[in-house]
């Protein structure tokens, strides 16, 4: 089946630092990837959608200036996290649809971003 | 919430058990997914039920869709220890189009006890 990895896991980085999530389709070419990040014990809430050679589209809310998004190429979306706070401190997740299919979405395994 | 809710929110059984699971939604859809959360991990894709279908089965897993009342059903029978996880349904907002972008339920937590 398509598998989506993240990277890293788990990181740790100090106020005001940026951080930088690598969200790569190993073994399929992903048109579209999309970025969720999820509080403790809550649901996935959808930030971005990111498209292969364009700007990521962003939902109502989240600051593009503080959620970078760069889609370079069919198999790699990274989200960057610029000037970290504590309160960005959260689970992101991203996924990833193959172009024959948009319906089916393959995940990533997520990220713990812990801001200190 | 940007989807409905699911209920209940938390859920405990013995192993053998059936679980059920409840999503509602406000919109008019074209599909309904379930996904499975292992605590602190990705989501994995379960079942996808069209708006045209009624009841649709994998393995353990049975899910119900009702279009009148905007609602759906996760049962899972004859569960295991290995079961407990969060189950999240999911659906593409009216507008969409093809964009693939989903949006989430708030999600059962399962516990199964062995």
């Amino acid at each position: 089946g398509a598998v989506v990895s993240q990277h890293p896991s788990r990181v740790i980085c100090k106020s005001g630092t940026s951080v930088k999530i690598e969200c790569r389709s190993l073994d399929f070419q992903a048109t579209t990837m999309f970025w969720y990040r999820q509080f403790p014990k809550q649901s996935l809430m959808l930030m971005a959608t990111s498209n292969e050679g364009s700007k990521a589209t962003y939902e109502q809310g989240v600051e593009k200036d503080k959620f970078l998004i760069n889609h370079a190429s069919l198999t790699l979306s990274t989200l960057t996290v610029t000037s970290a706070h504590p309160e960005d401190s959260s689970f992101y997740i991203c996924s990833a649809s193959q172009p024959s299919s948009s319906y089916e979405q393959y995940f990533g395994p997520g990220t713990r971003l812990t801001v200190t | 919430s940007q989807q409905g809710e699911e209920d209940p929110q938390a859920l405990s059984i013995q192993e053998g058990e059936n679980a059920t699971m409840n999503c509602s939604y406000k919109t008019s859809i074209n599909n309904l997914q379930w996904y499975r959360q292992n605590s602190g991990r990705g989501l994995v894709h379960l079942i996808l039920i069209r708006s045209n279908e009624r009841e649709k089965h994998s393995g353990r897993l049975r899910v119900t869709l009702d279009t009148s009342k905007k609602s759906s059903s996760l049962l899972i029978t004859a569960s295991r220890a290995a079961d407990t996880a969060s189950y999240f349904c999911a659906n593409f907002p009216p507008g969409s189009g093809n964009t693939g972008k989903l949006i989430f339920g708030q999600g059962t937590t399962l516990q199964v006890k062995p």
